[in-house]
């Protein structure tokens, strides 16, 4: 079945420093989301990508369709302590019109001031 | 600007109890869904409902039932709680294939 593998599990980095995080699939996607789950909170939706290819950013954060379309990159830059939380991509599952996910395991960022 | 509510917030269960975790959306999205978040196992689709007066299962219903009341209440019910049901449980809706949007999730735990 399809599935979502996100890399790294966790990382812990200083305050000012870059990010990068991604996604992979042995599946084609057509769209990838990237949603912030902050402690205690629900996920919120970051970026949605429509296209391979297509670079999106959002503030501080970028985020890319690859183009085979089984992976996908975020970036943030110049982290801040509200960075920490943990991130997911997810994507639709296949031959699903009702808008049905599937997510990957996240990656937990820790920011130390 | 509520967005999507979810009642409880919190709630302790004994083995075998029965509950009914509820939510409801205002932003007039025909989808809606249940997940459960467990550590290192991201969010698994419980149960989905496309529109109003359809439900269908996702990846883990086993022990769970649902009830998509109207198009802005989708529930989901525990008919007797057991300790592997403990996780916190997350409601969304979505307007077709748009992205979903998410509740602030019930923590439930079953002693």
């Amino acid at each position: 079945g399809q599935q979502l593998n996100q890399s790294p599990q966790s990382m812990f980095i200083q305050e000012g420093e870059d990010v990068s995080m991604n996604c992979t699939s042995s599946s084609i996607f057509n769209t990838w989301l990237w949603y912030k789950q902050d402690p205690g909170e629900g996920p919120v939706l970051l970026i949605a990508l429509y296209k391979a290819g297509e670079l999106t950013s959002n503030g501080r954060l970028t985020a890319q369709f690859g183009i085979t379309r089984k992976d996908s990159f975020l970036n943030i830059s110049a982290s801040i302590p509200s960075d920490v939380g943990i991130y997911f991509c997810a994507g639709p599952l296949r031959s699903s019109n009702t808008g049905k996910l599937i997510f990957g395991q996240g990656t937990t960022l820790q920011v130390k001031p | 600007n509520a967005g999507v509510t979810q009642t409880p917030k919190f709630q302790v269960l004994k083995t075998g109890q029965s509950m009914t975790l509820q939510c409801a959306q205002d932003m007039n999205h025909n989808s809606m869904y249940w997940y459960r978040q467990d550590p290192g196992m991201g969010l698994r689709l419980i149960y989905y409902s496309a529109s109003e007066g359809t439900t269908d299962k996702g990846e883990v219903p086993n022990g769970y039932n649902v009830s998509r009341l109207n198009k802005r209440e989708f529930s989901l019910r525990l008919e007797s709680a057991a300790p592997s049901q403990t996780s916190v449980y997350f409601c969304a809706s979505s307007e077709g294939a748009r992205p979903q949007h998410f509740g602030d999730g019930t923590r439930l735990s079953i002693l």
